[in-house]
């Protein structure tokens, strides 16, 4: 079943603004991840946060997770046209005796317009 | 690190026709996961392996889907019969006890 419930489901924007993306999810995570996936591509991780952080960042990539809420944010700055893809949230039971797979949200298409 | 390799990268096969879906994981790596993804309902994890052996395939859809693990360094998926319905992308991934994982770059199946 799909947990992670990405909003909004498709997001335009102009390149150097920077895009905002959220997802909520239902059960306890033991991290969450992003991943890009550029169209008839596979999927590319981008930034992974544990239950116990609250905030991450990596080169332009923003992520916050609130557990009280079971909800995430990915925030990208100063957009360029190569950011245009789809992203996905993903949460990871995993509980130490191997790994439980990911529940993946149905994504945000982000559009970056030159 | 070649990455998780999957074959083939396209396939078209008529209806009722036998599909056989391919994955190398990355050596090493004790975890397989197998997921499809469509329009309609995203990506969504068929099967999991712990160490060549299956432990979760509630999400297979139904009997006419199969997956197998014979060694650490292989496995495949199969559709037998197929049906359009079954017109997707399906990844592979793999991961290592300490977690995280790696996809490979699908096979997009149309099923005619």
């Amino acid at each position: 079943s799909q947990q992670g419930e990405e909003d909004p489901q498709a997001l335009s924007i102009q390149e150097g603004e920077n895009a905002t993306m959220n997802c909520s999810y239902k059960t306890s995570i033991n991290n969450l991840q992003w991943y890009r996936q550029n169209s008839g591509r596979g999927l590319v991780h981008l930034i992974l946060i544990r239950s116990n952080e609250r905030e991450k960042h990596s080169g332009r990539l923003r992520v916050t997770l609130d557990t009280s809420k079971k909800s995430s944010s990915l925030l990208i700055t100063a957009s360029r046209a190569a950011d245009t893809a789809s992203y996905f949230c993903a949460t990871d039971e995993y509980s130490g005796g191997g790994a439980d797979g990911l529940t993946f949200g149905k994504g945000t298409h982000l559009i970056i317009q030159p | 690190d070649a990455g998780v390799i999957q074959s083939p990268r396209h396939e078209v096969t008529e209806m009722g026709q036998e599909v056989t879906l391919r994955c190398k994981p990355i050596s090493g790596h004790n975890s397989l996961f197998w997921y499809r993804q469509t329009m309609m309902r995203g990506l969504e994890l068929l099967i999991y392996f712990n160490n060549n052996v299956p432990i979760d395939d509630s999400g297979m859809p139904e009997d006419r889907f199969s997956a197998k693990m014979p060694n650490a360094s292989f496995s495949t998926l199969k559709i037998q019969p197929s049906e359009p319905r079954d017109s997707a992308v399906y990844f592979c991934a793999s991961s290592p006890r300490t977690g995280g994982y790696t996809f490979g770059s699908g096979t997009r199946l149309t099923v005619v």
